[in-house]
């Protein structure tokens, strides 16, 4: 299995506070993803980054910021939750860039908005 | 866009075979499928790339049409570990960092 851990696993927070989540990897994989899976929707991607310092936006970013300043670690931040950001998270790593390049997903957090 | 996958759920029984299908109304490079149990995260099966070249799980085969910018995953003599929620996800344009799009999933439930 890819080493890839999140945490917080579970986390339930208040409208409007500030929630950071940690994704670390072990397999020193190029680039890594940040998804939200809700029922009937599938995975979205929030973000994704391809190098230390290099992210960009997927395609439901409002709401979300991410950071990367080590090639093992990817944040997820949420500057101010709110209801709608109740979801299921999960991270994922790839070395994007060879013809072959699979995905890896951690575990998932699960995250409610109260 | 949200690739369509079809049949949103399917029943089996031990033993019986199975497809899956995914549409895509953009060119595709690449097609990922993944098999999600509940409260588990996705897990890599197969991955077409566009030209024919792929990688995957040995007891589960698929296609990619190029033209139709559509893939079909074939499930066959059924187990009940198949069960669960199969994604597809699709990639458009090699250099396009891995970005995948995924469909809304197809349930599959396998019965003894």
């Amino acid at each position: 299995d890819a080493g890839i851990t999140q945490s917080p696993r579970h986390k339930v927070t208040e409208t409007g506070t500030p929630v950071t989540l940690r994704c670390h990897q072990t397999e020193n994989h190029r680039y890594m993803y940040w998804y939200r899976q809700d029922p009937g929707h599938g995975l979205r991607l929030i973000h994704y980054s391809y190098g230390v310092k290099d992210t960009d936006k997927g395609e439901v970013s409002d709401g979300y910021s991410v950071s990367r300043s080590k090639t093992e670690d990817f944040l997820l931040t949420l500057e101010s939750a709110t209801s709608s950001q109740t979801s299921v998270y999960f991270c994922a790593i790839s070395e994007a860039g060879l013809a072959i390049h699979e995905q890896f997903f951690g575990p998932g957090t699960r995250l409610t908005v109260l | 866009q949200q690739p369509v996958q079809s049949p949103q759920a399917v029943i089996l029984r031990e033993g019986e075979d199975a497809v899956i299908n995914c549409s895509s109304s953009k060119a595709l490079y690449s097609v990922h499928w993944y098999r999600q149990k509940h409260g588990e995260a996705p897990v890599f099966l197969m991955i077409l790339l566009k030209g024919g070249e792929q990688k995957g799980h040995d007891k589960i085969s698929a296609s990619f049409n190029e033209k139709k910018q559509q893939s079909s995953l074939y499930l066959t003599a059924s187990q009940l570990s198949y069960s669960g929620t199969y994604f597809c996800g699709t990639e458009i344009g090699g250099t396009s960092y891995g970005k995948l799009t995924f469909g809304q999933g197809t349930i599959l439930t396998v019965h003894p």
